[in-house]
C-alpha cells in the first residue's frame, strides 16, 4: 500500500537557520505530493503541493521538489522564523485522484529566537 | 476565500453518549472526506463521499456513520462513545471533477471531541 516516511522530530533550530525536513514515499504510478502544516491548537493547512515529477511546490519561503527517481519530497526553507514553529506533515494522494490522503507521522519544528 | 466550516469546534460528551459533527465544504466542492487525529498522531482517514454517495471507507468504527446531503454538507454521527474516541476530527473537501481536475483536499479547522 501507499506510505509516507518523514524524519522524526522534534527539530529545534535557531531563527534564520536553514530547514530541511526529509520525506520519502511509497506508491505506484504518479501520486500527488503535499506538505501540510498544523500550528499549535489549529487545523491542517495546505502549505504546498506538486502533482508530477520535477514539479517544485513553493509557498511562504518553503519549497519542495517532486523527485520520482528518489521517491522524495523534502521540505526546505532558507531562513526560518519563530512563527514557523508548527508540525509539518508530508502526504500523498494516489494516482487517479480523489482518494484518501496518506500522511507521514509529522515533524514538529521549534524555532527559537 | 471561503474555507471548510466545521461545527462545533469543541464538544464534550460522556461515555456511551452520541455526537454529531457537521462539515460544510467549500462552495463548488462536491467531495467530502473525514479524518480522525489522535493526540500526537497523524490524521487517519475514516470515510469519504462524492455526490452524496459513499466513495471510500477507511478505519471507521461500526458505531460511526456518516452521510452527505443534497447541499453537499456532511454529518458524522458517533454513537456509544468511548474514551478512545477523544480526538480531533477533520473534514476536508476537494473541488468538482473536471478534465483539468485537481484533487487537492482542503481541511477544515477540526472538531475537538473529548469523551469523559
Amino acid at each position: 500500500g501507499n506510505s509516507v516516511t518523514q524524519m522524526e522530530g522534534p527539530v529545534t533550530l535557531s531563527e534564520e537557520a536553514f530547514l530541511t525536513i526529509n520525506c520519502t514515499y511509497t506508491a505506484t504510478g504518479y501520486p500527488s505530493l503535499f506538505w501540510y502544516v498544523q500550528y499549535p491548537g489549529e487545523g491542517l493547512q495546505l502549505l504546498l503541493k506538486a502533482t508530477k515529477a520535477d514539479d517544485k511546490g513553493s509557498n511562504k519561503g518553503f519549497e519542495a521538489t517532486y523527485r520520482k527517481e528518489t521517491t522524495s519530497f523534502h521540505l526546505e526553507k532558507g531562513s526560518v522564523q519563530v512563527s514557523d514553529s508548527a508540525v509539518y506533515f508530508c502526504a500523498l494522494t494516489p494516482s487517479g485522484g480523489y482518494q484518501k490522503v496518506t500522511f507521514g507521522i509529522g515533524t514538529k519544528l521549534q524555532v527559537i529566537p | 476565500a471561503a474555507g471548510v466550516i466545521q461545527s462545533p469546534r469543541h464538544l464534550i460528551k460522556e461515555k456511551r453518549e452520541t455526537a454529531t459533527l457537521k462539515c460544510y465544504p467549500i462552495p463548488r466542492h462536491d467531495t467530502v472526506y473525514w479524518y480522525q487525529q489522535g493526540p500526537g498522531q497523524d490524521p487517519q482517514f475514516l470515510i469519504s463521499f462524492y455526490e452524496k454517495m459513499q466513495s471510500d471507507k477507511g478505519s471507521i468504527p461500526d458505531r460511526f456513520s456518516a452521510q452527505q446531503f443534497s447541499d453537499y454538507h456532511s454529518e458524522l454521527n458517533m454513537s456509544s462513545l468511548e474514551l478512545g474516541d477523544s480526538a480531533l476530527y477533520f473534514c476536508a473537501s476537494s473541488p468538482q471533477r473536471t478534465p483539468h481536475r485537481t484533487d487537492t483536499q482542503y481541511f477544515g479547522p477540526g472538531t475537538r471531541l473529548t469523551v469523559l
